[in-house]
């Protein structure tokens, strides 16, 4: 059973330009949440998708955007990049009616902003 | 959510039990603990979570003080795989499903 897969696992971008980064969540979830970790910090909750539409939102601008499919993976979208939105991006699944802080984490995709 | 404080490292011996303590003096009462740790490079891990009882699994048990203000996560054998920062998180239901991370404490297991 595989459990929550993103890509790419690094990304090196240049100030101004957009990234896509992509996640399918574990087997039989259906939700999918987004964090941002930077250096020594907490993850930090960017959004949530459930049923193709983001439900919920932490305190990220617009820049940030996202989108989830009819089979559960998802997207985040940055545009504009800044030097400070390099971080480590990770992406959690969770399933409908299990605690909601019960969530399943993949590895993350390291992205580099120069 | 409530404000979590925990201390910001720790290190116990291999094979000996590891007691991480947080404070949550803040909590209300339909608030739940949770614990996760996250191992170097890689993304955060579900450990158990409590609302007011004791709970115990696989992986940790979580002890509750009676007044709910504080916690604390038992590894029962600590061992190296166990190295991570752990992080306590308080979340009810106003927080939908966000999970507010703070800084962790990060344990060391030494051989």
């Amino acid at each position: 059973d595989a459990g929550v897969t993103q890509s790419p696992t690094h990304l090196i971008k240049t100030r101004g330009q957009q990234v896509t980064l992509r996640c399918s969540p574990k087997s039989g979830h259906d939700t999918v949440s987004w964090y941002q970790q930077a250096l020594g910090q907490g993850p930090q909750f960017i959004f949530q998708y459930y049923e193709e539409e983001e439900r919920q939102r932490g305190n990220f601008p617009d820049r940030f955007s996202g989108h989830q499919f009819p089979n559960y993976s998802s997207e985040l979208n940055v545009n504009a990049l800044l030097l400070g939105d390099s971080a480590l991006y990770l992406c959690a699944s969770s399933e409908v009616g299990r605690p909601p802080g019960e969530q399943y984490f993949g590895p993350g995709t390291r992205l580099t902003v120069t | 959510d409530a404000k979590t404080t925990q201390p910001p490292s720790m290190d116990c011996a291999e094979g000996r039990a590891a007691n991480l303590p947080c404070n949550h003096s803040t909590i209300s009462g339909n608030e739940y603990v949770y614990w996760y740790r996250q191992i170097h490079s890689q993304g955060p891990q579900y450990i158990i979570h409590g609302l007011k009882n004791n709970e115990t699994n696989e992986m940790a048990s979580l002890i509750i003080t009676e007044d709910r203000k504080s916690s604390t996560l038992i590894l029962p054998h600590a061992t190296l795989r166990d190295t991570a920062v752990y992080y306590c998180i308080v979340r009810g239901k106003s927080s939908g499903d966000k999970l507010t991370f703070g800084t962790g404490t990060r344990l060391a297991v030494r051989p």
